[in-house]
């Protein structure tokens, strides 16, 4: 079953732009993950959020965890085509293994 | 090293065929994974080994073996798949509860 939920589905954008990718989910977790995924490729974890995190950030990429509202967010800036990908959010909430969202596509146009 | 690497990359196999997948990590990861990935869809668990042990089985059908020889190689052994057996399965890899995944490429199999 999934516990995240992305959101947009799709979302097509110019080289330039910022992009915001939500995730949602239900239950409380330990920490929340992204990933990237080229088409017909591996996932590539971009960014680990724990629990007691609010913000994060990795190079052009920034995450906020509100654990109050069970949602995350990922913001992409200054994109480029390269980004063009599906991004996943992933849940851990224990001992369990991941569970992952349905993915946002991303298209970055140049 | 820190890489999983998966062979092959891409399997075409029969309906009474017997193949098998390899997963490969020299990270010194205890927990290995296998998801199963359709067109568009999001990563679905398989299997988890923890330890060398299995840990969990999502409920796959039996035609689908996984086998863990040492803490560094996964396989997946493929028996009398079906045509909907067809899709990119991913083999992963983490420390421990808590921390990333490390994903191979994975393989595109295709069941004809």
């Amino acid at each position: 079953s999934q516990q995240g939920e992305e959101d947009p589905q799709a979302l097509s954008i110019q080289e330039g732009e910022n992009a915001t990718m939500n995730c949602s989910y239900k239950t409380s977790i330990n920490n929340l993950q992204w990933y990237r995924q080229n088409s017909g490729r591996g996932l590539v974890h971009l960014i680990l959020i724990r629990s007691n995190e609010r913000e994060k950030h990795s190079g052009r990429l920034r995450v906020t965890l509100d654990t109050s509202k069970k949602s995350s967010s990922l913001l992409i800036t200054a994109s480029r085509a390269a980004d063009t990908a599906s991004y996943f959010c992933a849940t851990d909430i224990g001992n369990t293994p991941l569970v992952f969202g349905k993915g946002t596509r991303l298209s970055v146009i140049a | 090293d820190t890489e999983v690497t998966q062979t092959p990359k891409h399997l075409v196999m029969g309906m009474t065929n017997k193949k098998s997948l390899k997963c490969e990590q020299h990270m010194g990861h205890r927990a290995m994974y296998w998801y199963k990935q359709k067109a568009k869809k999001p990563p679905e668990l398989m299997f988890v080994y923890s330890y060398e042990k299995l840990s969990i089985n999502e409920s796959v059908p039996s035609r689908f073996s996984p086998e863990c020889p040492n803490s560094s190689l996964l396989n997946l052994h493929l028996h009398a798949l079906q045509p909907e057996d067809s899709a990119l399965y991913l083999c992963a890899s983490s420390q421990a509860t808590g921390y990333g995944y490390t994903f191979g490429s994975g393989t595109r199999l295709t069941v004809v």
